[in-house]
């Protein structure tokens, strides 16, 4: 019963292919994220949903498009990837998107060859 | 849009040693703080967080100060243990959580 899952947990590729990561939250938030952590561990935040609606779209290439199917999913998908996409991806969620806790999955570590 | 910085990006500390970490952030507007630890290969984790409206949380060896007028708050660790080691991020949330560029601890014993 894990609360945040994204899968799969690693990924390799090679460069110009499409790939999706899925993750799932049975915590019952209405907010989820998706943040990209580089070699040197910054956390970059790159989307922001609630209630299954796009609330943050940070300067991220259009290869990159996040999809919620319901407010428990958030899933991403991203086009003709690149040598400089490698990098863990990280699904979070909390309660709202103001002032609260966020709970992570696992990451996805992602290596374009 | 908001601009978090975080002080030390490594620091090293002898067990038993106290460590703090110092993050400053730009938006006025923020009204949570929270602090997350991320061990080698594994998620951030929340260890203790504070709002807006209280200047200090202590939680075991753990604490956070919060000083509103000069947008920055700190980290304490007391009696550092090597379990500690980790990378250490501060976060600020408005309306999205932004977080600093972390901070390498070691505590050596």
């Amino acid at each position: 019963d894990t609360a945040v899952s994204q899968t799969p947990k690693y990924l390799v590729t090679q460069m110009g292919n499409d790939k999706s990561i899925k993750c799932e939250q049975n915590l019952g938030h209405d907010t989820m994220y998706w943040y990209k952590q580089d070699s040197k561990k910054f956390l970059k935040i790159m989307f922001s949903y609630n209630n299954k609606e796009l609330i943050i779209n940070e300067t991220v290439p259009n290869r990159f498009s996040p999809k919620s199917p319901d407010k428990a999913h958030l899933n991403l998908h991203i086009n003709s990837l690149e040598l400089g996409d490698s990098a863990v991806y990280f699904c979070a969620s909390s309660p709202s998107d103001r002032g609260s806790e966020a709970f992570f999955g696992q990451g996805t570590r992602l290596t374009v060859v | 849009g908001e601009n978090v910085e975080q002080h030390p990006s490594t620091l090293s500390v002898q067990e038993g040693d106290s460590a703090v970490i110092k993050c400053t952030y730009s938006d006025s507007a923020s009204n949570y703080f929270p602090w997350y630890k991320q061990e080698l290969g594994k998620r951030p984790q929340l260890i203790i967080d504070i709002r807006s409206n209280v200047g200090e949380k202590k939680d075991q060896r753990i604490a956070v100060t919060l000083n509103k007028t000069a947008k920055h708050f700190s980290l304490h660790i007391t009696e550092t243990q090597p379990e500690d080691s980790a990378v250490y991020f501060c976060a600020v949330t408005n309306y999205k959580l932004v977080f600093g560029a972390g901070t390498i601890l070691r505590v050596k014993s």
